[in-house]
């Protein structure tokens, strides 16, 4: 099993629609997660930690489930601007400050 | 304003050469990394740093080197040892693992 798996789309949805995605993650002692949101031909950029508890921002809701050890990202009413790959990282829970864990991202493609 | 700061941000290398790219952060972040990533690819880590002094070769260090004299900086060297060199190159600080990571722009590497 991959240490994070995300399915790679791409999801090509509506302006104004509802799209989720999923990651699941290998290591139940993972500790830390995080969606990134990486624009073509950009560097990634922090888009939403993901706390136990669960967390929005704005149009984003970011949840954990940690029995199923995954995690989803949620954007409500899409815009055009939404259009990215989105990544989903894990701190896999080693010792130290090892490195975090990328997905291979999925891609979304709002469409007007 | 802090940030990271990598160059630059084209770079195009005749076969056979090395290359050097560079990045600096001012953050006071302790750690910093470096990944690859090819088109439609995910992020592939090569070396990382915790502190000054000290890097570990991450999935992908073969053909490349690099350094930590200063905590601002940690330079990439791509050697005429790597294959395949040309790629978008990216580096990365964090204070710690949960709290994700910075990104710079990244430098695109061809070889011609």
């Amino acid at each position: 099993r991959k240490e994070v798996e995300q399915d790679p789309g791409p999801f090509n949805v509506p302006e104004g629609a509802t799209v989720a995605f999923n990651c699941t993650y290998s290591n139940s002692a993972s500790q830390s997660f995080f969606w990134y949101r990486q624009d073509c031909r950009k560097e990634p950029k922090l888009l939403m930690s993901v706390y136990s508890s669960g967390n929005e921002d704005g149009r984003f809701t970011a949840q954990l489930n940690r029995a199923s050890q995954y995690i989803s990202l949620l954007i409500r009413d899409s815009k055009l601007s939404d259009s990215a790959t989105y990544l989903c990282v894990v701190n896999m829970g080693r010792a130290g400050n090892t490195p975090l864990v990328f997905g291979k991202g999925t891609r979304l493609s709002v469409i007007a | 304003d802090g940030g990271i700061t990598q160059s630059p941000k084209y770079l195009f290398r005749k076969e056979g050469q090395n290359v050097t790219l560079s990045c600096e952060q001012n953050l006071n972040h302790d750690a910093m990394y470096w990944y690859r990533q090819d088109p439609g690819q995910g992020l592939r880590l090569i070396y990382y740093s915790q502190i000054v002094n000290d890097f570990q070769k991450g999935d992908i260090a073969e053909g490349y080197s690099v350094s930590r004299e200063k905590k601002e900086s940690f330079p990439l060297t791509v050697t005429s040892a790597q294959k395949n060199p040309t790629a978008f190159y990216l580096c990365a600080s964090s204070i710690a693992r949960t709290y994700g990571y910075t990104f710079g722009s990244g430098t695109r590497l061809t070889v011609v």
